[in-house]
């Protein structure tokens, strides 16, 4: 079974502050996501990677980076956590393909004070 | 703005109903719909998913219907149950964009 850790399930920190989100999969996925989900808008793509050292920009990737330095880990790094970006953050795998699931983690609830 | 476009937001059937939601999308580059099931304090996980190349994909009390030329696909849950109660997710390639989801109950 794939298996998509992500660090914290809940996370509190202060506006301002540099938070760092960790995800490691351990299925030897090419593809890795970050999303964040809000109500009523669904799961916005943050950012993604095919591969190491590798990244491309979603949607919304404002406020955002992203550190892939080994294939089984992604990480997503706000650089200066505003109250804006209180969410819900879910980080997801996938194989090579067009046509390949994701696979999800449980996702990490932050809130910035 | 919504690559994706999902409805309805919330939806209530009566156990032993039909669940339908629907979704539309605009970008014809997209050429793999999945859906995905997600319950409260655990990530989406893949429900069912179809290519565009069929109108249709079944598995079990789950069906994918697809018209290519209308750009529109829907989720259709027979005969559904309580524990289906979870919020759906429809989604497109070719980076996977997700609707906004809808909130499905399933009353006893």
């Amino acid at each position: 079974d794939v298996k998509v850790t992500q660090s914290s399930r809940y996370l509190v920190k202060r506006t301002g502050e540099k938070v760092f989100l960790e995800c490691v999969q351990d299925m030897d996925h090419e593809n890795m996501f970050w999303y964040r989900q809000d109500p009523g808008l669904g799961l916005r793509l943050i950012y993604f990677s095919y591969d190491v050292k590798m990244k491309e920009k979603g949607d919304i990737p404002e406020g955002y980076s992203v550190s892939r330095e080994k294939k089984e880990r992604f990480s997503l790094i706000l650089e200066s956590a505003s109250t804006n970006q209180t969410s819900m953050y879910l980080c997801a795998s996938g194989a090579q393909g067009r046509d390949q699931p994701q696979h999800f983690g449980d996702g990490t609830r932050l809130s910035i004070l | 703005q919504q690559q994706v476009k999902q409805s309805p937001q919330s939806l209530i059937v009566q156990k032993g109903g039909i669940s339908i939601i629907n979704c539309a999308y605009e970008n014809t580059a997209f050429d793999y719909f999945p859906w995905y099931q997600q319950f409260p304090g655990k990530g989406p996980a893949l429900l069912i998913a179809i290519r565009p190349d069929v109108s249709e994909k079944k598995e079990g009390r789950f069906t994918i219907s697809f018209n290519k030329s209308a750009k529109q696909f829907s989720l259709h849950i027979m005969d559904s149950q309580p524990g289906d109660s979870a919020t759906y997710f429809c989604a497109a390639s070719t980076d996977m964009r997700f609707g906004a989801g809808t909130r499905l109950t399933v009353k006893p």
